[in-house]
């Protein structure tokens, strides 16, 4: 266990709809991490935030969008969803950024039908 | 922009030792490697980190050459529970702020006995 939740564990939606995705860092990190895990494109990093502010950016969509609250968990909206957005989402935390160590949470399923 | 290659996968015995080498040619200068470790299921999990030369922890070695055009994970006497997928990520850094995060698609480790 690495100290990473994400809810939900699975999710079942149709195109077109829009999901919300939550995240809640392991206690005492401030930087957390979304990641997309699909079998055609291996793991990409999406975005990344450090205390409330986002600090990098990857291959994000402009459908995606991310927040990080004030009490550190992490949201990933996902809108306008197509098939291809199916995929498992991965949320990482750590202590600061640059090279610290991320630890993984469980991830989400997205299934889009 | 940083990319990353790795062999899709390899096979190994238990109690070899596994090499599996990440390529990265355009690597600069402040980036930095890090290994993941993936079973099915599950969020990637941190193995060893480095810039140059030589790293050695407890679970691996990660060797680093002077152009850093490549990285090897060492994997010492690997064991039945070692199978898995291991991913080698490039972190982009600006000025040491943190950039992209460009993962491999991943080296798929079997160990049989």
């Amino acid at each position: 266990d690495s100290g990473v939740t994400q809810t939900p564990k699975h999710l079942i939606t149709a195109t077109g709809q829009r999901v919300t995705l939550r995240c809640s860092p392991r206690s005492g990190d401030l930087s957390v991490y979304w990641y997309q895990q699909s079998l055609d494109q291996g793991l990409q990093f999406l975005i990344q935030y450090y205390n409330g502010e986002e600090r990098a950016k990857g291959n994000i969509l402009e459908r995606f969008s991310a927040q990080q609250f004030p009490d550190l968990h992490s949201e990933l909206n996902l809108s306008s969803l197509e098939l291809g957005d199916s995929a498992l989402y991965f949320c990482a935390s750590s202590v600061g950024t640059t090279t610290d160590t991320q630890y993984f949470g469980p991830g989400t399923r997205l299934t889009v039908l | 922009l940083a990319k990353t290659t790795q062999p899709i996968s390899m096979d190994s015995y238990e109690g070899q030792e596994v090499n599996i080498t990440c390529s990265h040619n355009n690597i600069a200068t402040n980036d930095y490697i890090t290994w993941y470790q993936q079973f099915p299921s599950q969020g990637p999990r941190f193995i060893i980190q480095g810039y140059k030369t030589k790293v050695t922890n407890e679970v691996a070695s990660l060797f680093i050459p002077a152009d850093r055009k490549s990285s090897t994970l060492s994997l010492p006497r690997v064991s039945l529970s070692d199978t898995a997928v291991y991913y080698c990520l490039v972190g982009e850094t600006y000025g040491g702020s943190q950039g992209n995060l460009i993962f491999g698609k991943g080296t798929k480790l079997s160990v049989k006995p």
